[in-house]
């Protein structure tokens, strides 16, 4: 059984540029969420895709986007990146969206200078 | 928003003892789920519970849904080394957002020199 998969593993860029981050979901696993851990903090939800389409958006600006495709992989998208960006991004996956429990990638950290 | 209290922030361990660390919330949760991380990993689940007042075991590790569905706690038998880490506690809604996690801030365990 593959695990999640994330890819790069470690990023640095600079303020205002966009960014692209890919993850490979468990498989077996057709939702995929995505969340932001910024240095000593627990993790928070960014969304969640399930089917192709976003199924639930926690507390984040619209330049934070994302993509699933139909193998279930998916793409987290940030534009116009702020230093504040910088943290440890997750994925997890699951089956289904709902008292399943979710599984997390390795993260890429992303360093915005 | 929902917010997840847990506590204590850091504990030092030595090989042998036990160790008791917990989360509370001012929501309720249908889910709660406990997870370790070791440095430049992701998150990885040690335990899940379904039911308001489950206790459940695995391995060394035993943890309970509050009966209250807003608490839960961990504890470990007769620590060893690699049990060194962060621990989160986290809270799943099912009926919001399908499965967003919310997580507390983490126990970090270290070893008493």
């Amino acid at each position: 059984e593959t695990g999640v998969t994330q890819s790069p593993t470690h990023l640095i860029k600079t303020r205002g540029q966009q960014v692209t981050l890919r993850c490979s979901s468990q498989s077996g696993h057709n939702t995929v969420s995505w969340y932001q851990q910024a240095l000593g903090q627990g993790p928070q939800f960014i969304f969640q895709y399930y089917r192709e389409e976003e199924n639930g958006r926690g507390n984040f600006p619209p330049r934070f986007s994302g993509l699933q495709f139909p193998n279930y992989s998916s793409e987290l998208n940030v534009n116009a990146l702020e230093l504040d960006d910088s943290a440890l991004y997750l994925c997890a996956s699951s089956y289904g969206t709902v008292n399943s429990p979710l599984h997390f990638g390795n993260g890429t950290r992303l360093t915005v200078t | 928003g929902q917010q997840l209290n847990q506590s204590p922030q850091s504990m030092f361990i030595q090989e042998g003892e036990d160790v008791s660390m917990n989360c509370t919330s001012s929501s309720i949760f249908n889910t709660w789920l406990w997870y370790k991380q070791d440095p430049g990993e992701g998150p990885v689940l040690l335990i899940a519970l379904y039911k308001a007042g489950e206790l459940t075991s695995n391995g060394r590790l035993t943890a309970q849904f509050g009966i209250t569905r807003k608490d839960s706690f961990l504890n470990i038998s007769a620590s060893i080394p690699s049990d060194v880490g962060i621990y989160f506690c986290a809270g799943q809604d099912a009926m919001e957002y399908g499965n967003k996690l919310v997580f507390g801030a983490g126990t970090i365990l270290r070893v008493k020199s």
